[in-house]
């Protein structure tokens, strides 16, 4: 399958219960926050962001939550779907300076939700 | 209707040859960004460019140049192809290129060097 030898984290859940991924980022300078979604096969599609002064934000079935203490975002998706699965990446990106409107992606978690 | 389009899709070719991949955007936006994609699904920045103006550009290796004839088209042709050049390029576009805009990525192109 698509995640043999890919190492990255991985989370198993049941359809119908709540998932949460989590990232950690490392620039505390970065003025955005994002979540986004890569489906096998296709590119990745933006899910939710969030402003760095903020520390929640709530979609259609996503919560975003930004903990700055310990530099790490969280994806809480509630109702988890088969149409969930996929990759989820985290990014973030800078206002200032050279880095402007560059996305700096995160790792990577591979989401698989079982019927 | 597709927001952001990429051709080819696939693309197999042997080292030393030349190849271009064509991105264009129906979005109306104003920059337009290329990234790629390694086997353990990293995603880096390579360039970005608003009103076929170049913004950003990465530690790129020379033989990859951009070009964007209007700012609904981004091009990139990778001269000199290596085995390391194998991965999956994806264009992306935003309305103006801002910290807080919404990027919009194509369907990849898979990129194969023998």
């Amino acid at each position: 399958g698509e995640s043999v030898g890919l190492h990255l984290p991985t989370l198993s859940v049941q359809e119908g219960d709540n998932s949460i991924i989590n990232c950690a980022y490392s620039n505390s300078a970065s003025d955005y926050f994002i979540w986004y979604k890569q489906e096998s096969g296709k590119g990745p599609q933006f899910i939710i962001d969030i402003r760095s002064n903020m520390d929640k934000r709530q979609g259609q079935r996503v919560t975003f939550l930004l903990n700055k203490t310990v530099k790490h975002l969280y994806l809480q998706i509630a109702a988890t779907q088969p149409g969930d699965s996929a990759v989820y990446f985290c990014a973030e990106s800078s206002a200032g300076g050279t880095s402007y409107g560059k996305l700096t992606f995160g790792q990577g978690t591979i989401l698989t939700v079982h019927p | 209707d597709t927001a952001v389009s990429q051709t080819p899709k696939y693309l197999v070719t042997q080292m030393g040859n030349d190849k271009s991949i064509k991105c264009e955007q129906n979005l109306g936006h104003d920059t337009m960004y290329w990234y790629k994609q390694d086997s353990k699904k990293f995603l880096k920045i390579m360039f970005s460019y608003n009103n076929k103006e170049l913004i950003i550009n990465e530690t790129v290796p020379n033989r990859f140049s951009p070009k964007s004839p209007d700012k609904a088209h981004l091009n990139l042709h990778i001269n000199s192809l290596e085995l390391g050049d194998s991965a999956v390029y994806f264009c992306a576009s935003s309305q103006d290129g801002g910290a807080g805009d919404t990027q919009y990525f194509g369907p990849g192109t898979r990129l194969t060097v023998l």
